[in-house]
């Protein structure tokens, strides 16, 4: 079954470290992102990447770090500078970043800071 | 810059009635895409629909319908009968032309649907 994966879950960090959240996808798509949802409040888009090699900052890069080595994964670090990183994070691909490719989404990763 | 609206942030309905969701967007350009989304409990988001600035025709699909009215700048989004499974958080976003590359996500409306 194609689809996105991402891992864990569930996630607790400790104030101070740093966190990698993972994504995986195997439908072939060339574009990859993540956003961060907070509670009450929309997906805003942390980064994105167009192909392998390749990615741009979105709205709220500040504090994170992504690679995209692979054109199947794209995780994402959040760094010890990212001020309140405890929100639901959703990475998505698409075939292309044209406007009119909808994207696809993965079940997404609940980080909580202790 | 661009902006989208669901000024409603929670609603609850018996089964089988009929409900609307609202979303109003902002944008100055004359090309975009409006989506909507739903997020289950789960926290996956489901692509539900995608409309053009040039479509206005209205869309049935189902139980589900969507009114784009670009004079108003809506793009409401109706549940007819609905279910308990309908019970989620729905997403409206918009897309611009050229080489602009992301969704811009209202704060999203949760819908209770009581059996």
């Amino acid at each position: 079954d194609g689809g996105i994966t991402q891992s864990p879950k569930y996630l607790f960090r400790k104030e101070g470290q740093n966190v990698t959240l993972s994504c995986e996808q195997n439908l072939n798509h060339d574009a990859m992102y993540w956003y961060r949802q907070d509670p009450g409040q929309g997906l805003r888009l942390i980064y994105y990447s167009q192909i392998v090699n390749d990615f741009q900052k979105g709205d709220i890069a500040e504090g994170y770090s992504v690679s995209r080595e692979k054109k199947e994964s794209f995780p994402l670090t959040v760094t010890s500078a990212q001020k309140n990183p405890t929100a639901f994070y959703l990475c998505a691909s698409s075939t292309g970043t044209g406007v009119y490719n909808e994207q696809f989404f993965g079940p997404g990763t609940r980080l909580t800071v202790l | 810059a661009q902006k989208v609206t669901q000024a409603q942030t929670e609603i609850s309905v018996v089964e089988k009635e009929d409900v609307t969701l609202d979303c109003v967007y902002e944008t100055r350009d004359t090309t975009y895409y409006l989506f909507w989304y739903k997020q289950p409990p789960s926290g996956e988001l489901v692509f539900l629909i995608r409309r053009n600035s040039f479509d206005e025709q209205n869309e049935i699909s189902g139980r589900y319908s969507w009114n784009f009215q670009k004079s108003t700048s809506s793009f409401n989004f109706t549940i007819t009968a609905s279910q308990v499974v309908d019970s989620a958080v729905y997403f409206c976003a918009l897309s611009l032309g050229g080489s602009a590359r992301q969704l811009t996500f209202g704060s999203g409306t949760q819908l209770t649907v009581l059996p």
